[in-house]
């Protein structure tokens, strides 16, 4: 799988937009970017994924650059339970799926 | 809700003995996989069954087991516990037919060992 690199944090005010950047500058053809947060020592979450087109559901927006080496997590209106890290995961996409391998992630700060 | 469920949610145990992890996934998954958390570590991919059989393999110690049975639950042995063992371990399942690729997590289980 190709490996990621994530801001280790980031601080973001209540009620903002919050724009998690990733880079995955090795990333292959058939590899998606997927994006999960683990709040505090629960199961993580998973928030969206995309293969190259830009992607929004309920909770959040992936901007995915038109080479694929980068993307963005936006958090459109962040608040206090938005407090949690974030991993951004490129994985391929296989008859029984891949696993997902986690790096670090993103410490991710919101600010009252 | 994940939908995916783990048993027990606690566990402590002391150092040498042995423990099994329950996970059951969502409705009609077919894959699981198994992840080890420790204290203020990343998450750490240990094995993944689908449909019964072995997938993938991370870094798994050769005291840990696991197996997926029939009805697609699935169970993590650990034997011969040491301090060190100590984690939180999550399951998580994906690849229920006609569903997407997300894997969904379960809450995990915290092991201690004494």
């Amino acid at each position: 799988d190709a490996k990621t690199t994530q801001p280790p944090s980031m601080d973001c005010a209540e009620g903002r937009a919050a724009n998690l950047p990733c880079n995955h500058s090795t990333i292959s053809g058939n590899e998606y970017v997927y994006w999960y947060r683990q709040i505090h020592s629960q199961g993580p979450q998973y928030i969206i994924h995309g293969l190259k087109n830009n992607e929004t559901n309920e909770m959040a927006s992936l901007i995915i650059t038109e080479d694929r080496k980068s993307s963005t997590l936006i958090l459109p209106h962040a608040t206090l339970r938005d407090t949690a890290v974030y991993y951004c995961i490129v994985r391929k996409i296989n008859f029984g799926n891949e696993k997902l391998t986690f790096g670090t992630g993103t410490r991710l700060t919101i600010i009252p | 809700d994940s939908g995916v469920t783990q048993t027990p949610k606690h566990l402590i145990t002391a150092t040498g003995q042995r423990v099994t992890l329950r996970c059951s996934p969502r409705s009609g998954d077919l894959s699981v996989y198994w992840y080890q958390q420790s204290l203020d570590q990343g998450l750490q991919f240990l094995i993944q069954y689908y449909n019964g059989e072995e997938r993938a393999k991370g870094n798994i110690l050769e005291r840990f087991s696991a197996q997926q049975f029939p009805d697609l639950h699935s169970e993590l042995n650990l034997s011969s516990l040491e301090l060190g063992d100590s984690a939180l371990y999550f399951c998580a399942s994906s690849g229920g037919t006609g569903a997407g690729t997300e894997a969904f997590f379960g809450q995990g289980t915290r092991l201690t060992v004494v």
